[in-house]
């Protein structure tokens, strides 16, 4: 089974600190996503990355950046944390070329800016 | 208008009922459609792709009206344990292009 992995399952950080989510996926998967999820608004992309080094703004990219070194490893980046970004984080990952893009999903990051 | 809309929400239904879930998408280039569940508190997982011949998963049936642009999943028999929210999710258009989510109807199935 593929294994996608969150470093954090709850985090709880200031207003204006540095937050990294860190996401690895086990399966040599090369499609990596962020999402967020807030109630009433459903998921909501943030960054996704195709490929090593590659990186594409999904549809609420402000205030966030992601960096991908390695074709495992996806991280979010919250350069200076708002109250507005208080959200469930949710990472997954999918493999090219399967024809459904099946999302296989992290078990989510709570996090919540004071 | 929203690119993916679903039945508002919640279902409240006894177990045994069948019940189904509608939703409409905007993009008629979309061309890979899924229905996900999510548990209370859990990341969403695939429940099943939706194929223009529409597809059966044993109590579970998926629906596709490209005309319409409309997506439907029928529950029947229901039990306790299909208590969720069912997300419908559409692909932008592109191969391998990004899903979107709609914003998820919530089931509870009573006993």
């Amino acid at each position: 089974d593929v294994k996608v992995t969150q470093s954090s399952r709850y985090l709880v950080k200031r207003t204006g600190e540095k937050v990294f989510l860190e996401c690895v996926q086990d399966m040599d998967h090369e499609n990596m996503f962020w999402y967020r999820q807030d109630p009433g608004l459903g998921l909501r992309l943030i960054y996704f990355s195709y490929d090593v080094k590659m990186k594409e703004k999904g549809d609420i990219p402000e205030g966030y950046s992601v960096s991908r070194e390695k074709k495992e490893r996806f991280s979010l980046i919250l350069e200076s944390a708002s109250t507005n970004q208080t959200s469930m984080y949710l990472c997954a990952s999918s493999l090219t070329g399967t024809g459904e893009e099946k999302l296989f999903f992290g078990s989510g990051t709570q996090l919540s800016v004071l | 208008r929203k690119e993916v809309e679903q039945d508002p929400g919640p279902f409240n239904v006894p177990e045994g009922a069948t019940v189904a879930f509608n939703c409409t998408y905007s993009n008629s280039a979309s061309q890979s459609f899924f229905w996900y569940r999510q548990d209370c508190r859990k990341e969403p997982k695939l429940l099943m792709s939706v194929y223009s011949s529409g597809n059966e998963d044993g109590r579970f049936t998926a629906q596709l009206n490209r005309a319409s642009q409309y997506i439907s999943l029928l529950i029947r028999d229901s039990k306790l344990s299909d208590s969720a929210t069912y997300l419908c999710v559409v692909n932008n258009g592109n191969q391998g292009g990004k899903l979107i989510f709609g914003q998820g109807t919530e089931l509870s199935v009573k006993p």
